[in-house]
């Protein structure tokens, strides 16, 4: 796969699991989200990171740790998530933070039990 | 009121007929209005762009903007049966960084 890559497609941890989930931009982009998809809702913003720096933290639980090591990798540590946290994972890239144009990730799906 | 509206459908159109989807805004300043398209269990792919009022034709697909009514849609003509999908409409937010307010996306289905 080209553009945004991410991994895993699927997970499925306890509530007492650490997990990552990890996200790779092959575009050269400067500016990484995380979004959460939840059935029947809007897109979640939950994290933006530019220039590895994060500008945004969308009143986002700490149980959900980002990590931006550099411009093309991104990761979400997950820890004691609850059953509500099920949901599609997307991570997004843009040119830099006052970029438009955003390309998504094919997401990754998380089931919490 | 939501930021971004979307009637969440689904809106089902015959093969071959226009298909149009609403999107409607609450933010006066916003500048730009992007239509991503979602296939079940996929991630969003970018569609259309569209800054000024009037329309904006790319191939099957005319955006049209109105910035006084504070409305965007997006048409597609000769609707496909591949085209059946969630079309979510999004909007920057006006602070320093490019956060975009998804709508809720409407579903659409075209049927033989």
């Amino acid at each position: 796969e080209t553009g945004v890559t991410q991994t895993p497609r699927h997970l499925v941890m306890g509530m007492t699991n650490k997990k990552s989930l990890k996200c790779e931009q092959h575009l050269g982009h400067n500016a990484m989200y995380w979004y959460k998809q939840s059935a029947k809702k809007p897109l979640e913003l939950m994290f933006v990171y530019s220039l590895e720096e994060r500008v945004e933290n969308n009143s986002v639980p700490s149980r959900f740790s980002p990590e931006c090591p550099n411009s093309s990798h991104l990761f979400l540590h997950l820890h004691t998530l609850q059953p509500e946290d099920s949901a599609l994972y997307l991570c997004a890239s843009s040119q830099d933070a006052r970029g438009e144009t955003q390309y998504f990730g094919p997401g990754t799906r998380l089931l919490v039990l | 009121q939501k930021e971004v509206e979307q009637n969440s459908g689904p809106l089902s159109v015959p093969e071959g007929a226009i298909a149009s989807l609403n999107c409607t805004y609450s933010d006066r300043v916003s500048q730009s209005f992007f239509w991503y398209r979602q296939y079940s269990g996929k991630s969003p792919e970018l569609i259309m762009s569209i800054y000024s009022n009037g329309d904006k034709e790319d191939g099957r697909f005319t955006a049209q903007l109105n910035k006084a009514s504070q409305y965007v849609s997006l048409l597609i003509r000769d609707s496909q049966p591949s085209d059946s999908a969630t079309y979510l409409c999004a909007v920057p937010w006006r602070g320093g960084y490019n956060k975009l307010i998804f709508g809720a996306g409407t579903r659409l289905a075209v049927h033989p």
